[in-house]
């Protein structure tokens, strides 16, 4: 089985500029969370897509949204980009079923000059 | 609201030592529990997971049971290598897998 695939891998803006993200999910998994993974720190929850439709969101400006495709593939958008956006973005999919643990991409490290 | 609380790093230990690394979690009902870990330059993999108290996750060597009455899963190897080196992550999913709630993350290292 595919497992889950984060492009572009790295990438480098400025300030004030935007990008998308994007991710394809493990083959069968209807469910995509994206994560903000600082430096040294434990990565936090921006937010899930389920079925297209958001699912919950974390602690983020509205500048960051998503969208979630047909095919249960993601992206996630960034608008006027900060400084302190400089970070690994990890997408995570899962099977929506009780317990099913989410599987990670490997990232897009997103640098801000 | 939900959290969890890792114990800080960096770890250093020699190979075949024992290794510990401990994780305390705050929730409101009955959440599941997750150790991923994450190898230089790679993504998060999933460790193990224990989805109810008293299961005990296991994987790789690595063991963690979850305890309710000391909201605990702490995770334990009996004889570490080189190749364990990496970040592991303690995290917790309040229900119905809709978010994952994250430690800070303990850097092991281990010498040969």
């Amino acid at each position: 089985e595919t497992g889950v695939t984060q492009s572009p891998t790295h990438l480098i803006k400025t300030r004030g500029q935007q990008v998308t993200l994007r991710c394809s999910s493990q083959s069968g998994h209807n469910t995509v969370s994206w994560y903000q993974q600082a430096l040294g720190q434990g990565p936090q929850f921006i937010f899930q897509y389920y079925r297209e439709e958001e699912n919950g969101r974390g602690n983020f400006p509205p500048r960051f949204s998503g969208l979630q495709f047909p095919n249960y593939s993601s992206e996630l958008n960034v608008n006027a980009l900060e400084l302190d956006d400089s970070a690994l973005y990890l997408c995570a999919s899962s099977l929506d079923q009780g317990d099913q643990p989410q599987h990670f991409g490997d990232g897009t490290r997103l640098s801000i000059l | 609201g939900d959290s969890v609380t890792q114990m800080e790093g960096p770890v250093t230990l020699s190979e075949e030592a024992f290794l510990t690394i401990n994780c305390t979690y705050t929730a409101t009902g009955y959440p599941s529990l997750f150790w991923y870990v994450q190898y230089p330059g790679e993504g998060l993999q999933l460790l193990l997971k224990a989805t109810k108290a008293d299961d005990k996750g296991s994987n790789k060597g690595f063991e963690a049971t979850y305890r309710k009455e000391t909201t605990s899963f702490h995770l334990e190897k009996g004889s570490v290598q080189v190749s364990d080196s990496a970040v592991y992550f303690c995290a917790l999913s309040p229900g119905n897998n809709r978010k994952l709630i994250w430690g800070l993350g303990t850097s092991l290292a281990v010498n040969p």
